[in-house]
């Protein structure tokens, strides 16, 4: 089993749809959760981290975290092809010094 | 706004050759990493560092070193090239171990 599982896609919506793009991994140690997006050919930038269970929400953006169910998970609203990328979901455990990285989701919006 | 410079864009060296590749962050970061990103294998950690001299292996440092002789500058150290060494390479800095990782823009290495 991977450390950190994510969905390669690609995972196809809408124009103004909720893309979510789901992550579980398999630590139950795991602590900090963090989420990139990654352009063809660029370098991932962060979008979101989350340490809590429960929701964070930052403008389109919610993170969802639920630790008994070891996932997390990344709520895109009103999907613009701007969006259409990988998107890496990296965790890390509690009072270790690394992260580790699903291979990410390709996320295709269609207009 | 965390910047973070490689040195190179692009490279492309022979088999064989030491490489260097160089990496800055403006934010006094303590932490930087060292990865290697490819197609189905996703990012993989060669390296990292937590002070000025102080590094650790990550999961796939065979075939690289590192130096961190100041803290804003870290570089990755191909000892003799090998073609499975060609890959992005991306450098990363954070403020602690669970603060966000801020990346360069990479390095797309070819060896040949």
């Amino acid at each position: 089993q991977k450390e950190v599982e994510q969905n390669s896609g690609p995972l196809s919506v809408p124009e103004g749809a909720i893309a979510s793009l789901n992550c579980t991994y398999s630590d139950r140690g795991s602590q900090s959760f963090f989420w990139y997006r990654q352009y063809s050919g660029k370098s991932p930038e962060l979008i979101m981290f989350i340490y809590s269970n429960g929701d964070k929400e930052d403008g389109r953006f919610t993170a969802q975290l639920n630790k008994a169910s070891q996932y997390v998970s990344l709520l895109i609203r009103d999907s613009q092809p701007s969006d259409s990328a990988t998107y890496l979901c990296a965790v890390k455990r509690g009072g270790g010094n690394k992260l580790t990285f699903g291979t990410g989701t390709q996320l295709k919006v269609e207009l | 706004d965390v910047k973070v410079t490689q040195s190179s864009r692009y490279l492309v060296k022979r088999t064989g050759e030491k490489v260097f590749l160089e990496c800055v962050q403006d934010m006094d970061h303590e932490n930087m990493f060292w990865y290697r990103q490819d197609p189905g294998l996703g990012l993989r950690l060669i390296y990292f560092s937590y002070d000025v001299k102080m590094k650790e292996k990550g999961d796939i440092p065979e075939g690289y070193s590192v130096s961190r002789e100041k803290k804003e500058r870290f570089s990755l150290i191909l000892e003799s090239a090998s073609t499975n060494q060609t890959s992005m390479y991306l450098c990363a800095s954070s403020n602690s171990f669970d603060q966000p990782q801020h990346f360069g823009d990479g390095t797309r290495l070819s060896i040949l």
